[in-house]
């Protein structure tokens, strides 16, 4: 059984630009949820997916967006970096929607410069 | 909104010692569950224990146990017989929303 794995693990990028983050969900898991992690705080609920539709939404701006494919693996795109940006993403697969444990990736620690 | 807190941002228990890590949450839904995470200094995210709010009995998984109040909306994590491994940072968790974490250290 193959776990959630994340790409790439570490990516350093300039103000303004844009950037794509991608995971592949554990097989079996149908549901995707994607965190941001800042140094030394808690992860903040960026959105999920269930079956290629968002299913529900942190406090992000739009420039947060994403995707999930048939195949339930994922992508976060985040245009217009800021600084405050800087922060490790994590992404979550799980079974189900609700009330599911989620398995998480190792993260991608983005820098924005 | 956040609807997890954790009060606790630091906390200290001697090895072999038990410790209770707290979390209140507040939420409408009839039926929802909440969850604890362990998370190292090396990043990785570790599921811990679950408890559904129709559970009848307070979750257990090993060292690890839940003291569960719904009238006070309260879900502590309860580990017992604290080893050092388990010096990382602790979120409790409802469906969508991380806690602010508690820092575990276990002193030797």
């Amino acid at each position: 059984e193959t776990g959630v794995t994340q790409s790439p693990t570490h990516l350093i990028k300039t103000r303004g630009q844009q950037v794509t983050l991608r995971c592949s969900s554990q097989s079996g898991h149908n549901t995707v949820s994607w965190y941001q992690q800042a140094l030394g705080q808690g992860p903040q609920f960026i959105f999920q997916y269930y079956r290629e539709e968002e299913n529900g939404r942190g406090n992000f701006p739009p420039r947060f967006s994403g995707l999930q494919f048939p195949n339930y693996s994922s992508e976060l795109n985040v245009n217009a970096l800021e600084l405050d940006d800087s922060a490790l993403y994590l992404c979550a697969s799980s079974p189900r929607t609700e009330n599911e444990k989620l398995f998480f990736g190792s993260g991608t620690q983005l820098s924005v410069l | 909104a956040q609807k997890i807190t954790q009060t606790q941002p630091g906390m200290f228990v001697q090895e072999k010692e038990a410790v209770t890590l707290d979390c209140t949450y507040d939420t409408s839904d009839p039926s929802y569950g909440l969850f604890w995470y362990k998370q190292p200094s090396s990043g990785e995210m570790i599921f811990l224990i679950y408890q559904g709010s129709y559970d009848q009995q307070n979750a257990t998984e090993g060292r690890y146990s839940l003291n569960f109040q719904k009238a006070r909306k309260s879900a502590n994590l309860v580990i017992s017989a604290s080893q050092l491994g388990d010096s990382a940072m602790y979120f409790c968790v409802d469906q969508f929303y991380f806690g602010t974490g508690t820092s575990l250290t276990v002193i030797p």
